[in-house]
């Protein structure tokens, strides 16, 4: 089974700081790993993924995650927050070769204030 | 292109109703899935289709839960007397081959 845990249901961040997000897996198999982002009263949107090329992944927005296999961390970052960056970020991890079947942490949302 | 399109965007219903909501996937994308989002949790695993093989069925919560899906299209997810506890936003995901998951905006049900 796999399974993901995003530590921080809320984070809040001055605007042009860092942003770390974090999440650590559990997978008894070669992960796929995913981050999904979530605007208000929309669906979700692809972020990054990894899919055990190189393990620092960079995505849109400026975000990027980097796959630590020892800490089984794929935790999400931005060097300088901007408010539009506010909103809800989803972990998720599927298994190596049935890259569409996600499962999803429980979610972090981000408040940016200026 | 046109994305996952779902409607309807809001849905209320008293207690005890049937109620379907509706998913139009990306065109070609073969797989199907559907998921639902309670307030303040993640995304669950309600059920995925690929092509023509037997849909999996394993997270769907209760036999009031149902889906079908013709061919390559449109699918729709019947909840059958509905329950306070299936207040939640519904979601829709469709991908091609070796291709993320593209998300529709969902459909938001209510339960009186």
């Amino acid at each position: 089974a796999q399974s993901v845990t995003q530590l921080g249901s809320h984070v809040s961040v001055s605007e042009g700081a860092l942003v770390l997000l974090r999440c650590n897996y559990s997978s008894s198999v070669p992960p796929y790993l995913f981050w999904y982002v979530q605007y208000p009263n929309q669906g979700l949107q692809l972020l990054l993924k990894y899919t055990s090329a190189a393990t620092l992944v960079k995505g849109i927005n400026g975000f990027e995650a980097e796959f630590k296999k020892s800490e089984t961390s794929f935790h999400l970052t931005k060097p300088s927050a901007h408010m539009s960056d506010a909103a809800e970020y989803f972990c998720a991890v599927s298994r190596v070769g049935t890259a569409s079947k996600l499962t999803f942490g429980t979610g972090t949302r981000l408040q940016v204030t200026l | 292109g046109a994305g996952v399109s779902q409607s309807p965007s809001n849905k209320v219903t008293e207690k005890g109703k049937d109620v379907e909501l509706r998913c139009d996937p990306i065109s070609g994308h073969t797989a199907l899935y559907w998921y639902r989002q309670r307030l303040g949790q993640g995304l669950e695993f309600l059920i995925y289709f690929q092509g023509n093989s037997a849909p999996d069925k394993s997270g769907l919560p209760s036999d009031r839960f149902s889906a079908e899906r013709t061919g390559e299209s449109v699918s729709t997810l019947t909840i059958q007397r509905t329950q306070q506890e299936d207040s939640a936003v519904y979601l829709c995901a469709s991908s091609g081959r070796n291709s993320p998951l593209h998300f529709g905006n969902g459909t938001r049900l209510t339960v009186t």
